[in-house]
């Protein structure tokens, strides 16, 4: 059966620090790498991997996948009070399976 | 352009009804999977469909059922609802299975 593990389950952190989400997977037929976070209702689309080794910058967060080892990273450099949110890790193979999140709490 | 569009936005009912949602993908999106999120669970695949036909189902007894019609809308109906239906239902719209998708805000159900 398809899984998608994310650690840690939590974080709490001050501003300013830099954090490490990540995602490891076993899937068939694997498609792409999704990275989204949630903060009240409609999970809000971040990155999306498909390719080995390739970083995606968006701002202060960036993102790697490894198929090989079958695992990504997502990174917050210079954390602010306003990235306090759920972020999920999604692979999507036949359906989009995802993990149950990394609880991010950030204090100012 | 409208993003995905999910009502209602919240819903309560009683135990043995039955509770129909709707989601309105984005102008092109052929796409529509519907998510379960509960606070224990998580996000949990519910079923995907892709120009009105059914491509994939999540592991939800047959009482969660759903259609696509030819405009892309799609429809999501939970018959003989139980304590546990509870959660917010969410629906993504993408132009084609594992190519970014787009979430709606949701459908908050209640079940008393």
């Amino acid at each position: 059966e398809d899984k998608v593990v994310q650690s840690p389950l939590s974080l709490v952190v001050h501003e300013g620090d830099t954090v490490t989400l990540n995602c490891s997977y076993e899937v068939t037929n694997f498609r792409s790498l999704l990275w989204y976070k949630q903060e009240k209702k409609a999970p809000t689309f971040l990155f999306m991997l498909t390719s080995s080794g390739i970083e995606k910058k968006s701002g202060r967060l960036s993102s790697i996948l490894d198929k090989k080892e079958l695992f990504s990273i997502l990174n917050i450099t210079a954390t602010q009070t306003g990235d306090s949110a759920v972020y999920l890790c999604a692979v999507s193979s036949e359906k989009l399976v995802f993990g149950k999140g990394t609880k991010l709490t950030v204090n100012p | 352009k409208a993003g995905v569009t999910q009502t209602p936005r919240y819903l309560i009912k009683t135990r043995g009804q039955q509770v129909t949602l709707s989601c309105s993908p984005i102008s092109g999106h052929r796409s529509v999977s519907w998510y379960q999120q509960t606070p224990g669970q998580g996000l949990q695949f519910l079923f995907e469909y892709f120009s009105e036909t059914q491509r994939n189902k999540g592991n939800f007894p047959g009482r969660f059922s759903g259609r696509q019609f030819s405009n892309s809308r799609s429809e999501m109906n939970v018959s003989t609802l139980e304590l546990g239906d509870s959660a917010l239902y969410l629906c993504a719209s993408s132009l084609a299975a594992g190519i970014g998708y787009t979430f709606g805000s949701g459908t908050r159900l209640t079940v008393v």
